[in-house]
């Protein structure tokens, strides 16, 4: 089954300055990549995704890029704010079609942005 | 639509008693994922389904697990009998193909304490 592997697991920056995640999948297969936000006591909460057929994808603060022949993805957050302290997760399946769309998560990013 | 719905939000028990934990999807999604969190071992898919029929439970720790969907609206995940290490947060997520984004809709969670 499909492996997702997450670097950092913790990340702390400075107001202003940029975050960077990494993830590596295993599956050859997978063609979906999302990117889930979770805040302390909260429920994820999808904040980006980019398809196989897409290298980069961008919304305001956030990219994502992707690279199909290394099997990895990441995660650009610019100007970091300190509401975007949370936990992020990379997730890696096979696409809607195939599986409803079943998740692999990675291990997760605790990102702590110091005023 | 309220989004999916769990319950409870927080259970508290003693080894040994049995736990149902409960969930409603979203209406009009056919997909139905159970997803549980830990600190060491990240979010990892215990089951899903598809139109209330079960797809793969291969993510189901042990035969103390087990899982229903009754109808479309409603699904329960039972430990019986519950042990310490199975103290977590349990999530309940949903998507379907006439969602066509892909999103996984998370419920809130339902944290479970077992003594």
């Amino acid at each position: 089954g499909e492996n997702v592997e997450q670097h950092p697991s913790t990340l702390s920056v400075q107001e202003g300055d940029s975050a960077v995640i990494k993830c590596t999948y295993s599956d050859s297969a997978s063609n979906y990549f999302p990117w889930y936000k979770q805040e302390l006591g909260k429920r994820p909460q999808l904040i980006i995704d980019i398809r196989s057929n897409v290298g980069e994808k961008k919304d305001q603060r956030i990219a994502v890029t992707l690279n199909k022949t290394a099997k990895h993805f990441s995660l650009h957050i610019t100007e970091t704010q300190p509401e975007d302290s949370a936990v992020y997760f990379c997730a890696a399946s096979r696409g809607l079609r195939a599986a409803g769309n079943k998740l692999t998560f990675g291990g997760g990013t605790r990102v702590l942005v110091k005023p | 639509d309220a989004g999916v719905i769990q319950s409870p939000r927080h259970e508290v028990t003693e080894m040994g008693q049995e736990v149902t934990l409960r969930c409603k999807p979203i209406s009009g999604h056919d997909y139905l994922f159970w997803y549980r969190q830990t600190m060491m071992r990240g979010l990892e898919l215990l089951i899903y389904f598809n139109n209330n029929v079960p797809i793969d439970d291969s993510g189901m720790p042990e035969d103390r697990f087990s899982a229903k969907m009754p109808n479309a609206s409603f699904s329960t995940l039972k430990i019986q009998p519950s042990e310490p290490r199975d103290s977590a947060v349990y999530f309940c997520a949903s998507n379907g193909d006439r969602a066509a984004t892909g999103e996984l809709f998370f419920g809130e969670g339902s944290r479970l304490t077992v003594l």
